[in-house]
């Protein structure tokens, strides 16, 4: 049961580059979301999906853009990387957002660092 | 503005005994609350997830409770292992939007052997 799995689990970029973050979940849950988390700050919300089909703004989205591609795939994307970006990228799903009482389960994150 | 404080910072205590790790918010009007592990280098793993309506929640050697009234909730670890050293966090969910979900920094625990 593999759950929630990202890739690459590991990236370098330099200023200005692009790249995609990619999630996959298998246990067939509605709602997806990517958090970042960097050291003291706790985990903040990027971006989510409650539902195939639509996507919202969390806490910190600037920079960033999400394509809900399926019921399974959730991606991230950077168009042009910032040092403020270097983080580490965790995916989560859970099975409902609207009634809330479901657990996150989380992916083993992206260590991205942006030179 | 909800805030999700988690004190101490890290912990470390000898292995077999209990210990309590603490979780504080502001707002007493959250949905539920969950409690996570987090191995070095790994995601989040959910430990426990307390409703709004409950007191609390036990799973093994573990027990989270909850008192929305004063804002806190705690973990209880039972016979402390050096396997349970890892970062611990609470989150609380605000409302029903996935949205709605703020994070402590986390206790990072270390169980001496």
């Amino acid at each position: 049961n593999a759950g929630v799995t990202q890739t690459p689990k590991f990236q370098v970029l330099k200023t200005g580059q692009s790249m995609t973050l990619q999630c996959a979940q298998d246990m067939n849950h509605n709602s997806m979301y990517w958090y970042r988390q960097d050291p003291g700050m706790g985990l903040r919300l990027i971006y989510y999906s409650a539902s195939e089909g639509t996507t919202d703004k969390g806490e910190v989205p600037n920079g960033y853009n999400v394509s809900r591609l399926n019921k399974r795939e959730f991606s991230l994307r950077l168009e042009s990387a910032a040092p403020s970006q270097t983080s580490v990228y965790f995916c989560a799903s859970s099975e409902l957002a609207g009634w809330g009482n479901s657990p996150l389960h989380f992916g083993n994150g992206t260590r991205l660092t942006v030179t | 503005k909800q805030e999700v404080t988690q004190i101490p910072a890290a912990l470390s205590v000898p292995e077999g005994e209990n210990l309590v790790l603490n979780c504080s918010f502001t707002d007493s009007a959250i949905y539920n609350l969950q409690w996570f592990r987090q191995d070095p280098g790994k995601g989040l793993t959910s430990l426990l997830l307390i409703q709004s309506s409950q007191r609390e929640q036990t799973s093994g050697r573990l027990n989270a409770s909850l008192d929305k009234s004063s804002g806190r909730s705690t973990l209880y670890i039972a016979a402390s292992q050096p396997g349970d050293s890892a970062t611990y966090l609470c989150a609380v969910r605000l409302g029903s939007s996935a949205s709605k979900i703020i994070f402590g920094s986390g206790t990072r625990l270390s169980i001496r052997p």
